[in-house]
Formats: structure tokens, sequence, C-alpha cells
């Protein structure tokens, strides 16, 4: 079973700040996908990253696979209080399993 | 183009009795994937299906719990007998074709209760 472990569990923050939260893994993955779940909410796809070393970047979000593809991050330049929510993160073949998620607060 | 379709949106059932959920995909998709989440928790895989296919079932309890995705009609997660610790929110995800790179599309959930 490859797992996925997510850090910090939580993060709470001021509007402006920065922050990065993490996907570790033992296990090599093919790719890796980025999700946030909001309250009440089904997760919504933010990004797949396929090629070690790749970066991505959405709008204030950039988003790193390691080199070995066992690991990744997730970089919020001056976070807002829209982004508060629950970041997933995900990697399988045929099915996906998540971490357990960060949950990000961004207070006003 | 509606996203995947997931009712009831809440299921209040007794112990003992059944739970049916349901999911119809995304228009064109024909990969289902089903997972449940409890609180302050991430998603846990529960199975993947095809049209009329089971694929992969090693997340689902081997007893109480059953889906299917025939050939017309919605995919359905049944829970028979069910107990208070099948109180979560179960969510579907669909995709076009098979493979976690091609990301899945998700519904909002249903979330049971067992009272």
């Amino acid at each position: 079973t490859q797992l996925l472990e997510q850090s910090p569990q939580f993060l709470s923050i001021q509007e402006g700040e920065n922050l990065t939260v993490y996907c570790n893994s033992s296990s090599v993955f093919s790719s890796l996908q980025w999700y946030r779940q909001e309250p009440g909410e089904g997760p919504v796809l933010l990004v797949t990253v396929v090629t070690g070393g790749e970066v991505k970047k959405l709008k204030r979000l950039t988003f790193q696979f390691g080199d070995a593809r066992k690991d990744s991050s997730l970089h919020i330049t001056a976070a807002q209080p829209g982004d508060t929510g629950l970041y997933l993160c995900a990697g399988g073949v045929n099915d996906m399993r998540f971490g357990a998620g960060t949950r990000l607060t961004v207070k006003p | 183009n509606a996203g995947v379709m997931q009712n009831p949106r809440h299921l209040v059932r007794r112990r003992g009795q059944e739970a049916r959920l349901r999911c119809s995909p995304m228009k064109g998709h024909s990969h289902v994937y089903w997972y449940r989440q409890l609180p302050e928790e991430g998603l846990k895989f529960m199975v993947y299906l095809q049209k009329e296919n089971i694929i992969d079932e090693s997340g689902m309890p081997k007893e109480r719990f059953s889906a299917e995705f025939p050939k017309e009609g919605p995919s359905i997660l049944r829970i028979q007998q069910v107990v208070r610790g099948d109180s979560a929110a179960y969510f579907c995800a669909s995709s076009p074709l098979p493979g976690a790179e091609n990301g899945y599309t998700f519904g909002s959930g249903t979330r049971l209760t067992v009272v």
C-alpha cells in the first residue's frame, strides 16, 4: 500500500503570509495530484504533476514534484482568506489514495 | 455540462436499515470511484468500477457493503444493516480514462447519519 503523509496537519496564518505544505511517501509515484476541499463539498482537482522535478504554477500556488517522485510540495504566496480549506495530495495507479490533508485557515 | 451528481445529499438511517447512495458520473466518464471520509480525516478508497464491472474493491468491507455500476443508470453503493460506525461522508468520483494521472472529478457527497 502506497502511503502519503501530509504535513503540517493544521496551519493557521494571517492574510498576506506565505506558506508551504508537504506530501511525502516512501514509494515512487507515476503522478501526484493536489486537491482542495471546502466544508460540505467534494475535493476539487488543482493540479497533476507527472515528471520528477516538475514545477507547476497556478496563480499564487506553486506545486513541485520531487526529483525521485516520492514527495511533493505546495507553496502559496500572499495567502488570502479564500485559500482556506483542506489541501489533499493523492497518488496511485488504477485507484487513487489520499493523504490525510493539511487544514489551512487564513485569517483576514 | 453537469458534473458528478450524488444523491441524496443527506441520508438518515436507523441502525439495521439499508442505505443506498447514488452516483451519476460526468457525461462521457465510464470509470467510477467511491470514497469514505470521516470527520477531520482524509478520503479512504473503497471501490473502483467500470460499466458492469468491479475493478478493485480492496477498500470495501467484506460484509454489508456492495457496489454496482450497471450498463444503464447510476452507480449504487449499498450498505446493509447499517451501524453507527457507518456514519460518514461518502464521495463518488469519475474519470474519462483509467488511471490516476487524469485526475478525478468528485461529486458533493452523501452524508450518512446512522441513529
